[in-house]
């Protein structure tokens, strides 16, 4: 079945410092969606990606739809506390209507 | 603007229990509603999924079952609870007709001992 490579699946980051994660796919996908999810929670939406080679900003998050429509990478700058959470990518593939694959997540802890 | 409700939160139920977990979304008609488990804080998996009242697409064989009886709602049942469903369950919702940006419920822990 279609799967998701999500990197790193952790990071430990000083408060301040940049952060990249990404995910790749074997196939094409035509949505490219960034999600947050804090213990105990939903996943909230952060970005929504729709065509190849959008790059999208949400404040201090910036993700971006890649070119060969394979890939996406979602950036936070200078992070903070409050970002601490698991990140997930997911992608829809245009198959059956329960088409949207998930990326196993990055956990992100930020040191003050 | 849409809303989605889930309940009840948390529930710890014994093993070979019967469950019912509800969800609601407010603001919106027709949307696509789907249920997904999640174990161990990680890793997202679709159980079940409906375009319409009535209408339910299953992902994974399992002893879970679900049901659409009104358009904005969707229930996650079973009849008899394992041990291996206990996990963190989420519904979500997205526009009629697609299938691409889901918006997500605040989830119910469910254990089951």
């Amino acid at each position: 079945g279609q799967q998701l490579n999500q990197s790193p699946q952790s990071m430990f980051i000083q408060e301040g410092e940049d952060v990249s994660m990404n995910c790749t796919s074997s196939s094409i996908f035509n949505t490219w969606l960034w999600y947050k999810q804090e213990p105990g929670e939903g996943p909230v939406l952060l970005i929504a990606l729709y065509k190849a080679g959008e790059l999208t900003s949400n404040g201090r998050l910036t993700a971006q739809f890649g070119i060969t429509r394979k890939d996406s990478f979602l950036n936070i700058s200078a992070s903070i506390p409050s970002d601490v959470g698991i990140y997930f990518c997911a992608g829809n593939y245009g198959g059956s209507q329960g088409n949207l694959i998930f990326g196993k997540g990055t956990k992100l802890s930020v040191k003050p | 603007s849409q809303t989605i409700h889930q309940w009840p939160a948390t529930l710890v139920q014994p093993v070979g229990s019967p469950l019912s977990l509800e969800c609601t979304v407010e603001g919106t008609s027709n949307p696509n509603l789907y249920w997904y488990r999640q174990a161990a804080g990680r890793g997202l998996q679709l159980l079940f999924y409906s375009i319409g009242i009535g209408q339910i697409s299953s992902e994974v064989p399992q002893n879970l079952s679900a049901s659409r009886p009104q358009d904005r709602q969707f229930i996650l049942s079973s009849k008899k609870l394992l041990l291996s469903d206990s996990g963190f369950y989420l519904c979500a919702w997205t526009l009629p007709g697609s299938t691409d940006t889901q918006y997500f419920g605040p989830g119910t822990r469910l254990t089951v001992l």
